[in-house]
């Protein structure tokens, strides 16, 4: 299975970017990068995903390096709210199961 | 925003008893999933189901467990004789037809097993 390797913890402070980042050197060609967040007390939660382009949506930024084993999640501008886990998830092709890491614990201080 | 729901949100249930844990998927999602999360660990995969039938499941999904889609509307999961390792936060989670959507997760259901 390709894995994803993230810091086990990170602190930002409120109203700040955040830069979540993940490691992922033995991703495959056809693997797309999700990102998901659980916050306490409640099911994991969609955040974004990608294969190769950065993308954007409301919630949040996905950066993806040139040679894909590496990406980051940015939140632009951290609430209280964003506290949570963290999960950088590769997808593989066919595999339609979601395999859950340990993740980043997020902390933010107001 | 359509959701998942998942009920009870707590069941607490004597060792060796059935508990069946229901979900209600998104409405035009055709695949669904069940999930547990031992306290203080990894979120784990259990079983993914579509077209009334097991797609996938995990070596956790053990005889124990079933599960069924009652109507159109809900997805349950069964758990025979609960054991106290049963003990868990079970997610359900749905998603459309496209291949690689994302999953949509319920909060779960806090199973406590005595």
């Amino acid at each position: 299975d390709a894995k994803t390797t993230q810091p086990n913890s990170m602190e930002s402070n409120e109203e700040e970017p955040v830069h979540l980042p993940c490691n992922h050197s033995t991703i495959s060609g056809t693997d797309y990068i999700h990102w998901y967040r659980q916050l306490p007390s409640q099911g994991p939660e969609y955040v974004i995903h990608g294969l190769t382009s950065n993308v954007n949506n409301r919630m949040a930024s996905l950066a993806i390096a040139e040679d894909r084993k590496s990406s980051t999640l940015i939140l632009h501008r951290a609430t209280l709210r964003d506290a949570a886990v963290y999960y950088c998830i590769l997808r593989m092709n066919r595999d339609d199961k979601i395999i859950f890491g340990k993740g980043t614990r997020l902390h933010i201080l107001p | 925003e359509p959701e998942v729901t998942q009920t009870p949100s707590h069941q607490v249930t004597q060792m060796g008893q059935e508990v069946i844990l229901r979900c209600v998927p998104i409405s035009n999602h055709l695949y669904f999933y069940w999930y547990r999360q031992i306290l203080g660990q990894k979120v784990e995969f259990l079983v993914s189901f579509y077209n009334n039938e097991i797609s996938e499941k995990s070596e956790i999904f053990d005889d124990q467990f079933s599960v069924e889609r009652p109507d159109g509307s809900n997805f349950t999961l069964k758990i025979r004789s609960t054991k106290l390792e049963d003990s868990a936060m079970y997610f359900c989670a749905s998603r459309g037809t496209v291949y690689n959507q994302p999953q949509h997760f319920g909060d779960g259901t806090r199973l406590s097993i005595l």
